[in-house]
């Protein structure tokens, strides 16, 4: 198995500009989990989708932020307009019943 | 509000030493405790858990001890290698759900 796959894995963008981060979970698993890890808060849950369906979404942060999940095996994060304090690096994960998570290798995101 | 807490920002240990890593968490109504080991620019890793209806669980050199009047739980390495320097993140699971809340993490360091 591949493994959840996240692109890019870094993105450098100005402030202002639209930034989609990717991501295809493990096939089979029907948890998709979106996180960003930052100094001060540790791994931040921002959304989590069930059978492509949000189910929380108490994390996002701004209305800039929105996440899709279109099919099994695609989400997107979107930021809209990114802003320097979005520099983070975000994780997907996924997962299924009695499954621990599993999470992609990142993807870091450099606002200017 | 941080429901999970990992107030060790680092910690360093002498090889061979036993290292141990603390949790404390707030919502009483988490039924699922995990522990992830992360590398530099990798995602983090699945290492060790324990349900809320045990107080210990062992996996080779890894063990997870939870108190639940405490609202804590720790992770003993023994004996420490160099090859467990890594950030460690503690994550509980709320009831009812599959929302996974992580701390901090701690950063081990484990001297040669």
């Amino acid at each position: 198995d591949a493994g959840v796959i996240q692109s890019p894995r870094h993105e450098v963008t100005e402030m202002g500009q639209e930034v989609t981060l990717r991501c295809k979970p493990i096939s089979g698993h029907d948890y998709l989990f979106w996180y960003r890890q930052t100094m001060m808060r540790g791994l931040e849950l921002l959304i989590y989708f069930n059978n492509n369906v949000p189910i929380d979404d108490s994390g996002m942060p701004e209305d800039r932020f929105s996440a899709k999940m279109p099919n099994a095996s695609f989400s997107t994060l979107k930021i809209q307009p990114s802003e320097p304090r979005d520099s983070a690096v975000y994780f997907c994960a996924s997962t299924t019943l009695a499954v621990p998570l599993h999470f992609g290798n990142g993807t870091r995101l450099t606002v200017t | 509000d941080q429901q999970v807490k990992q107030n060790s920002p680092s910690l360093s240990v002498q090889e061979g030493r036993i290292s141990i890593l603390n949790c404390d968490y707030t919502n009483s109504m988490f039924d699922y405790f995990l522990w992830y080991k992360k590398y530099p620019a990798e995602g983090p890793t699945f290492l060790i858990s324990i349900s809320s209806i045990k107080d210990k669980n062992e996996d080779g050199r890894f063990t997870v001890f939870l108190n639940k009047s405490a609202k804590h739980l720790s992770l003993h390495i023994v004996p420490s290698q160099p090859g467990d320097s890594a950030v460690y993140f503690c994550a509980a699971k709320d009831s009812g759900t599959y929302k996974y809340i992580f701390g901090t993490g701690t950063r081990l360091k484990v001297l040669a």
